[in-house]
């Protein structure tokens, strides 16, 4: 039974460069989470939709962030143009109606 | 705003040396709070939720019990295999908000 699927695992890039985080959830599940996890500020929650719909995205840091989910089983995370203090881990999570998240291995992304 | 506060930060073990995790909370109303498990360069594992005051869920050598403003996560006689981060959140009733996490609790159980 797979889990939830991220994709890269590992993502270097240079200041001022596009970068797409991709997620598959649990199929079945209808609420997908981005969180993004650092030392200093340790896992935050940046958007979630719920059935493809987002319904909140106030922890997105800035304009330079969006997330879509353009169908059940698929989202994405851009992050145009990335800056060196966006550099963490990202994790993508799923639930059904709002139950307990599981979530996925997680890109780490490193901006030079 | 929702609180969340993790205590020890880090927590060494001997191996059948058994402890407590302390979560304390701040939130407007509860509508669940969550233990989770992490692993390095791994996601968090869900372990349990707990709903309600006085309520008490088990897994294996880890026990999570919930008062009105704390949860404990208690390990019995702990293994090396245990060593993780252990995260809790809470997740407020009331409105369209999700989970707040604390910072964790790095547990090291030495063999």
């Amino acid at each position: 039974d797979a889990g939830v699927i991220q994709s890269p695992r590992h993502e270097v890039t240079e200041m001022g460069q596009e970068v797409t985080l991709r997620c598959k959830p649990i199929s079945g599940h209808n609420s997908l989470f981005w969180y993004r996890q650092t030392m200093m500020r340790g896992l935050e929650l940046l958007i979630y939709f719920n059935n493809n719909v987002p319904i909140d995205d106030s922890g997105m840091p800035e304009d330079r962030f969006s997330a879509k989910m353009p169908n059940a089983s698929f989202s994405t995370l851009k992050i145009q143009p990335s800056e060196p203090r966006d550099s963490a881990v990202y994790f993508c999570a799923s639930s059904l109606q709002g139950g307990e998240q599981f979530f996925g291995p997680g890109t780490r992304l490193t901006v030079l | 705003e929702d609180q969340v506060t993790q205590s020890p930060e880090a927590l060494r073990l001997q191996e059948g040396e058994s402890s407590s995790l302390n979560c304390s909370y701040t939130v407007s109303g509860l509508r669940g709070l969550f233990w989770y498990r992490q692993d390095p360069g791994k996601g968090p594992e869900f372990l349990f939720t707990l709903y309600s005051a006085g309520e008490e869920k088990e897994k294996e050598r880890l026990k999570a019990t919930l008062t009105k403003k704390e949860s404990f996560l208690h390990i019995t006689a702990p293994k090396p295999e245990d060593s993780a981060t252990y995260l809790c959140a809470v997740h407020p009733s009331g409105s369209a908000r999700q989970l707040t996490f604390g910072s964790g609790t790095q547990l090291t159980v030495l063999p």
